[in-house]
């Protein structure tokens, strides 16, 4: 079946700081790839997504480029801030299936 | 435009009791989908309601149920109530089947 593995966490940075959190995965089909973040207390909220390969996702200086090859969906950002600390899923969807598959979240505390 | 609400905030409920959760969809969205979250894990598809007909269900027992309305809000039905149920219920509405989910704030569900 569908799975999402990312890299375990917690994940502890300094303010600008550049940051990685892996993702990789299983999938029948040609999945769509998401990233979403958990702020503390409230629900989740989608960071970006990339529909097919190749595609590049981006939003609030995040960066997942979708890597067919690799079966890859890796976060980035150059330059973390205090306000980014959140826990982190990574998720996959598969056109008509009706479900998302979540990995289990990175946690990112980015201290000043 | 409305965002995804659900209620309750939070229950309390005794092991082989039962609860209903409640979600409204945002406006103009016809799918629901419904996800459990245990505690330091991703969320869990349960199931997927479109225009108002099952459309997938996750790995979860028969008492786990629900509804889908005209107006496209939903319940979540929990029959037997389990200590492991403990959770927190997230709900996200979409716009088709593969539509991009948004998700409610969720409920947190407490079993003794």
């Amino acid at each position: 079946g569908d799975s999402v593995t990312q890299m375990e966490g917690p994940v502890t940075l300094s303010e600008e700081a550049f940051l990685t959190i892996n993702c990789t995965y299983t999938a029948t089909g040609y999945p769509s790839l998401f990233w979403y973040v958990q702020y503390p207390g409230e629900g989740l909220q989608l960071l970006l997504k990339a529909t097919k390969a190749d595609d590049k996702g981006s939003n609030k200086g995040f960066e997942a480029t979708y890597r067919k090859e690799t079966t890859s969906f890796h976060l980035e950002k150059g330059s973390v801030q205090v306000s980014d600390s959140a826990v982190y899923f990574c998720a996959l969807g598969v056109e008509g299936a009706g479900k998302s598959t979540f990995g289990d979240g990175t946690t990112l505390t980015v201290k000043p | 435009e409305t965002g995804v609400t659900q209620s309750p905030t939070h229950l309390i409920k005794t092991r082989g009791q039962q609860v209903t959760l409640r979600c409204s969809s945002q406006s103009g969205h016809n799918t629901v989908s419904w996800y459990q979250q245990a505690l330091g894990q991703g969320p869990q598809f349960i199931f997927q309601y479109y225009r108002e007909e099952e459309n997938g269900r996750g790995n979860f027992p028969p008492r786990f149920s629900g509804l889908q309305f005209p107006n496209y809000s939903s319940e979540l039905n929990v029959n037997a109530l389990e200590l492991d149920d403990s959770a927190l219920y997230l709900c996200a509405s979409s716009l088709g089947r593969s539509g991009e989910q948004y998700f409610g704030p969720g409920t947190r569900l407490t079993v003794t």
